[in-house]
């Protein structure tokens, strides 16, 4: 099946940074989504981009699909941004099953 | 409304006990999912029902029965768990046929202890 593999595991921040998030996978996709999971553990959809560039706030994200990886841009972090970042992508050849990657546990200090 | 519902929030079933779980969504998604998440992974794929047809088992023991009663609901018949099985079980729903979109929509999740 499709590999998914997420960079950095973990990052911690001061209040205000900016950071970048990777997803590289390993077939080509027809979906690809980036979630945050809070404490709660809520997925919370922050985008879906199978390929192009989005915006939402101080957030956004590019995926190449052609390249097979997809970043997601942090900036001007706030506490609240802390938590678990996960992209989950469905290849081509397995239509309808999601795989998600690892993860990375962003921690932002006030 | 890119809701969906799960219930109960929390359960704690003994070995023996038999218990469900219920998930809910009215936005339309023709394709719901069960996921298991243990403390520190990611989630992963148990069962997929599309169009309420069982399409994907990612075999999953026995002990775990899925159900797809209607195109908004679907369950989760647990029966003679494992400790092990203790975990976060995640619902979602996706594919919204006439637009392409197959953006995926996750409920807050039932959190279960097996005891």
């Amino acid at each position: 099946g499709i590999q998914v593999e997420q960079s950095p595991p973990d990052l911690i921040l001061q209040e205000g940074a900016n950071s970048t998030l990777r997803c590289n996978f390993s077939d080509s996709v027809n979906n690809l989504q980036w979630f945050h999971q809070n404490p709660w553990g809520q997925l919370i959809n922050l985008f879906y981009i199978p390929s192009g560039t989005k915006q939402n706030g101080r957030l956004s994200a590019t995926t190449v699909a052609t390249e097979r990886y997809s970043l997601l841009y942090i900036s001007s972090s706030q506490t609240t941004d802390s938590g678990v970042y996960f992209c989950a992508v469905e290849s081509i050849a397995n239509a309808g099953k999601s795989t998600f990657g690892d993860g990375t546990t962003l921690t932002v200090k006030p | 409304d890119t809701e969906v519902t799960q219930t109960p929030k929390h359960l704690v079933m003994g070995m023996t006990n038999k218990k469900s779980l219920k998930c809910e969504q009215h936005m339309g998604h023709r394709a719901m999912y069960w996921y298991k998440q243990k403390a520190k992974k990611p989630p992963e794929l148990m069962f997929v029902y599309s169009y309420e047809k069982l399409s994907i088992n990612e075999s999953v023991p026995s002990r775990f029965s899925p159900e797809c009663p209607n195109s908004s609901l679907l369950n989760l018949h647990l029966h003679a768990l494992q400790p092990e099985d203790s975990a976060l079980y995640l619902c979602a729903s996706s594919y919204l046929p006439g637009t392409g979109s197959t953006e995926a929509f996750f409920g807050q999740g039932t959190r279960l202890t097996v005891v």
